[in-house]
């Protein structure tokens, strides 16, 4: 199975500052994906990195609010900028079927509060 | 897209009873469903899932069934236990632009009493 870490676990930040969160996977994948969930919520994809590409944004998000980096086959870092309240989320990245692993396998979160 | 909708949002029952949730989903091409259950303040882990060349799936004390006709697929836990509380996502897998991504249901919230 896929093990992934996420940095940081948990942080509390002042609104119109930025966060950016890492996610490291233990073997090369093609794609991660980053996921929020907000408070009491299901999973809303915002992005998926391709490594060697730019990022490909969903419906509602966009690079400037969300960008993400993909500097190599096991990691990835997405920012949240200019934060306000309404980002306070649970952010996830992970593995997709059809990668090195026959599902997905999601990192352990990071949960965001902004104050 | 890819729509999914879940039913029932929360859900409670006795230790003991029988729980079943609910899916439907949009795109005909689907062809992966997997269930997550996601206890409080955890990352949502996978309990099963089944691809569309299966009807049914069965794992101990949960089970999943998939009618590609109706586009419905189901999670069945029996003998529910007080650990099995927890918030279940069912998802489907589609082609989004030359990859596969999974769109999730809303949620449902189980609640075995003891």
């Amino acid at each position: 199975s896929a093990v992934i870490s996420q940095k940081p676990s948990r942080d509390i930040c002042q609104r119109g500052t930025s966060l950016t969160i890492q996610c490291q996977v233990d073997s090369q994948v093609t794609m991660m994906f980053w996921y929020r969930q907000q408070p009491g919520q299901s999973l809303t994809l915002i992005a998926t990195a391709n490594q060697g590409s730019e990022a490909t944004y969903e419906s509602g998000f966009v690079i400037d609010k969300f960008p993400i980096s993909r500097p190599n086959l096991t990691f990835s870092t997405l920012t949240v900028s200019n934060m306000s309240p309404e980002d306070s989320s649970i952010y996830l990245c992970s593995v997709p079927p059809g990668s090195s692993y026959n599902e997905q396998f999601f990192g352990p979160g990071t949960r965001l509060t902004v104050l | 897209g890819e729509n999914v909708e879940q039913h029932p949002s929360t859900l409670s029952v006795q230790e003991g009873d029988s729980a079943v949730i609910k899916c439907t989903y949009s795109d005909s091409a689907s062809n992966y469903f997997p269930w997550y259950k996601q206890e409080l303040g955890k990352r949502p882990q996978l309990i099963i899932d089944i691809r569309s060349n299966v009807g049914e799936k069965k794992d101990q004390r949960i089970a999943v069934t998939l009618n590609k006709t109706a586009k419905h697929f189901s999670l069945h836990i029996t003998e529910t236990q007080p650990e099995d509380s927890a918030v279940y996502f069912c998802a489907a897998l589609w082609m989004n632009s030359g990859y596969s991504t999974l769109t999730f249901g809303k949620g449902t919230m189980l609640l075995v009493s003891p």
